[in-house]
């Protein structure tokens, strides 16, 4: 069965300060890997994604992702946040049954 | 915008009641997903379908059921409501020939039950 952790539950940074969300993922092929955010009365939106190749994946908002298969990990990363970064960001992990399962979340606080 | 809606935005109801929550997906996707976001249990897959057809059952509770019809659009039904089950419901739906795990989601339907 595919499983995802998000170790860190809240997260806070200083504005302009550097981002790192940790995931680890529990999958026994080749995983499909993605970040979604949801902003406060929002839903879910994808991020960014990883099926193969490059490891080091760029997605949207200015956010990356680096898949490190020995670790079983995907964390995000941010080198500078902003204030509208604020939100819930979820980690998924899916397969060849096309349906994702998702981590707890990390709340991310972003502090003037 | 990502193109899923869903309706209502907010119902609150009684134990022991029954809701239908609709979802229409993105234009042109046949696949929908349901989920409940709450926060014991955090974002939990409930059900899928594909071009009306049930393809895959999660975690859904014998009181829910759901259905998807020929204009592609779905329903969630959830009956003898349990304060329990108050939570976030959302819809999200797969492009035609995108990756797995590749979602787009509603807003969402938040329940209340009382």
């Amino acid at each position: 069965a595919q499983s995802v952790t998000q170790p860190d539950i809240h997260i806070t940074v200083s504005e302009g300060a550097s981002l790192e969300l940790r995931c680890n993922y529990s999958y026994g092929a080749t995983p499909y890997l993605f970040w979604y955010v949801q902003s406060p009365g929002q839903g879910l939106q994808l991020l960014l994604k990883y099926f193969s190749g490059d490891t080091l994946v760029q997605g949207i908002k200015g956010f990356e992702a680096e898949f490190k298969r020995s670790q079983s990990s995907f964390n995000l990363r941010k080198p500078s946040v902003h204030w509208s970064d604020a939100a819930e960001y979820f980690c998924a992990v899916a397969g060849g049954s096309y349906i994702p399962t998702f981590g707890r979340g990390t709340s991310l606080i972003v502090h003037p | 915008d990502s193109g899923v809606t869903q309706t209502p935005k907010h119902l609150i109801t009684a134990t022991g009641q029954r809701v239908t929550l609709r979802c229409s997906p993105r234009s042109g996707d046949l696949s929908v997903y349901w989920y409940q976001q709450s926060l014991d249990q955090g974002l939990q897959f409930l059900i899928q379908y594909y071009n009306g057809e049930e393809r895959a059952k999660g975690n859904i509770l014998e009181r829910f059921s759901a259905q998807q019809f020929p204009d592609l659009h779905s329903e969630l039904n959830l009956s003898s409501l349990e304060l329990g089950d108050s939570a976030l419901y959302f819809c999200a739906s797969r492009p035609r020939g995108g990756s797995s795990g590749e979602l787009f989601f509603g807003e969402g339907s938040r329940l209340t039950v009382l």
